[in-house]
């Protein structure tokens, strides 16, 4: 089945450290997003790309980096992580080709800064 | 602009009974409109969505929700609450050009025996 990966599913690093998530599609689609969700205050967008030459910052992009290294492929890195980074991270996609703006997620990256 | 306000976020109901889980939104163009539910330790799923065609709209595992713009709003309904609904939801709205959902802050149903 087409599908949205994730890796790693969990990490616990410590301040200071350098951190990469990475989001694999196979659906074909264009559109990458990534976003964080923290208890109480859903889902946050973090950076977004509508192709691989196209990357917007969202509405929490500070202290983050992305990387669209292939349509299938978008990176989100945390170059110093802090505690307060501390989160569930995911990304998710959407199609470029329908009008309907659904996306869809992948299972998640739970991410400890200690 | 867009923005989401999902009224409770904690809602807890007996099983058998209605499940309504609120929802308001604020756009400037005409809105796209979804439920995503997310169960303990998993991602999100869509549930249902509206995009301007009926305003009633059905989805997965018997929820459904109405479109009702003179309220803003779109409300998440069941008849009849089971325990394998007791999970996160949270309500996103689109509009505009840039195709970004923003999403509400969420609300965990509960389901009691």
């Amino acid at each position: 089945d087409a599908d949205v990966t994730q890796t790693p599913r969990n990490r616990i690093t410590k301040t200071g450290k350098r951190i990469m998530l990475e989001c694999s599609q196979t659906k074909g689609h264009d559109r990458m997003y990534w976003y964080r969700q923290d208890p109480g205050l859903g889902l946050r967008l973090i950076y977004y790309s509508f192709d691989v030459k196209d990357i917007n910052k969202g509405e929490i992009s500070d202290g983050y980096s992305v990387s669209r290294q292939a349509q299938a492929k978008f990176s989100l890195s945390l170059e110093s992580a802090i505690p307060n980074q501390t989160a569930l991270y995911f990304c998710a996609t959407s199609d470029l080709r329908t009008t309907t703006r659904e996306q869809f997620f992948g299972p998640g990256t739970r991410l400890t800064v200690l | 602009a867009q923005s989401v306000t999902q009224l409770g976020s904690h809602v807890s109901v007996s099983e058998g009974a209605l499940v309504l889980l609120r929802c308001n939104y604020s756009s400037s163009v005409p809105p796209y409109l979804f439920w995503y539910v997310q169960y303990p330790n998993q991602g999100l799923q869509l549930l249902l969505k509206y995009t301007s065609a009926a305003t009633l709209v059905k989805g997965i595992n018997g929820f459904e929700a109405e479109f009702k713009k003179s309220e803003t709003s779109f409300h998440l309904t069941k008849p009849s609450a089971h325990m394998s609904d007791a999970a996160e939801y949270f309500c996103a709205v689109s509009g505009g050009s840039n195709y970004k959902l923003t999403f509400g802050k969420g609300t965990l149903l509960t389901v009691n025996p």
